[in-house]
This record gives structure tokens, sequence and C-alpha cells, in this order.
């Protein structure tokens, strides 16, 4: 089990530039999110996914799209990055069923907007 | 406002001792309790997760207790080693998914031989 994989692992996009990050997880999970973190903050939710097509906002969404097309693939889209986006992206997986369900991050994604 | 509240922010103490981290939180309504340990340039990992009815849980050499009454949680870790240095986070769930969770800042351990 590679467990949740996201690339790449560093980025420098310029204002207004956009891309995707991507993340994979192979345990079959349903529940797939986007967190950012920023320094002297708690990580935030940026989307969510319970399921293949599903998807929802969570905290910070303003800038960023997702779509779940497969179990597997859960990819973030910055459409015009802004320096405020700035950030450290984790993405993270567990299974939906049970009440208390370990979460399963990423290694993360380090983002640098200019 | 949900918020959790870590304390200290840092703490650095030598290779063998033991100390405490402290979480108090105010979400309401409360499902469970983590403590993640997230190691420079990693994803968190998961200590333990408490639900409202339990007091305490360990893994290894990490002891969390959890006082659902007072709203506080701490994570005891004995015997630390190097490879304890890390940020220690506290994540509290509203309802027993993880669509709603509320995280601290994290407290810094450092380690010293």
């Amino acid at each position: 089990n590679a467990g949740v994989t996201q690339t790449p692992k560093f980025q420098v996009l310029k204002t207004g530039q956009s891309m995707t990050l991507q993340c994979a997880q192979d345990m079959n999970h349903e529940y797939m999110s986007w967190y950012r973190q920023d320094p002297g903050m708690g990580l935030r939710l940026i989307h969510y996914s319970v399921g293949a097509g599903i998807t929802d906002q969570g905290e910070v969404p303003n800038g960023y799209n997702v779509s779940r097309s497969t179990t597997e693939d859960f990819p973030l889209r910055l459409l015009s990055a802004a320096p405020s986006q700035t950030s450290v992206y984790f993405c993270a997986s567990s299974f939906d069923r049970v009440p208390e369900n370990e979460q399963y991050f990423g290694p993360g994604t380090r983002l640098t907007v200019t | 406002k949900n918020q959790v509240e870590q304390s200290p922010q840092s703490l650095i103490i030598l290779e063998g001792k033991n100390c405490t981290l402290q979480c108090n939180y105010t979400v309401s309504p409360f499902s469970n309790l983590r403590w993640y340990k997230q190691d420079t340039g990693r994803g968190p990992v998961s200590l333990t997760i408490m639900t409202f009815s339990e007091n305490t849980k360990s893994n290894g050499r990490y002891t969390a207790t959890l006082d659902a009454d007072t709203k506080q949680s701490s994570l005891h870790i004995t015997a630390s080693q190097l490879s304890d240095s890390a940020s220690y986070i506290c994540v509290v769930s509203v309802v027993p998914s993880n669509y709603k969770l509320t995280f601290g800042k994290g407290t810094l351990l450092t380690v010293n031989p």
C-alpha cells in the first residue's frame, strides 16, 4: 500500500497561473479531503468528497475547484493563483462508515505563488 | 465559535525526560478528540482518537487523557526520544465524521540529546 500520495512535492507559480495538485489513495477510502496549512494556524479544510461524483465545500473553498471521478483520485485545481494561496497543501482520506475513523494524510505539496 | 487551544506553543526537553502537552477546546457538540504527530515536512499521523466516553488512551509511549466535563485533554510522552521531535496537533470533531474537524495550532516539541 502506498497510502496517500501527492504530486508535486514543491511548486512555484506566478500570479494568475493555473495548476492542479494531484492526490491519490489506494486504500479504497470513500472520504477524501484537501487542507491547507499556514504558519501560526491550524489546518483548514478546503474541499471534501464522500465518494465518486460527490464533493462539497469546506471552510476556505474560494479560489479552488475539485472533482472526484474515481474513488482513488481527488485533484485540487487552482484556476488563477494568488499570493494568498501560498501554503502547504495536504490531502487526506479515510473510511466514511465508522464514527471514529482515522484520517490518513499525504506528504503535502508546498506551493509558492509570486 | 469552535476553538481548540494548545499549550505550550513550544517546548524543549532533554532526551529521556517526560512531558505533557495540553489542549483546551470549546467545540460543541463534541464527538471525539484526536492527537496527531507531524514531523517537519510531512503530513500529520494519528496517535490517538478518543470519544467523549473515554478518559484515557495509550499508543506506546504516548498517553492521551480526556476530561469532557472541563473540555481538556493532555498528551503525555514518556521517556522521550530524539524522534519525538515534532509538532503535536490536537483536533476536535463536532460530529462522528471527518467533515467538521477543528484543528489546534500545535505544540512544537524539541527533544535534545
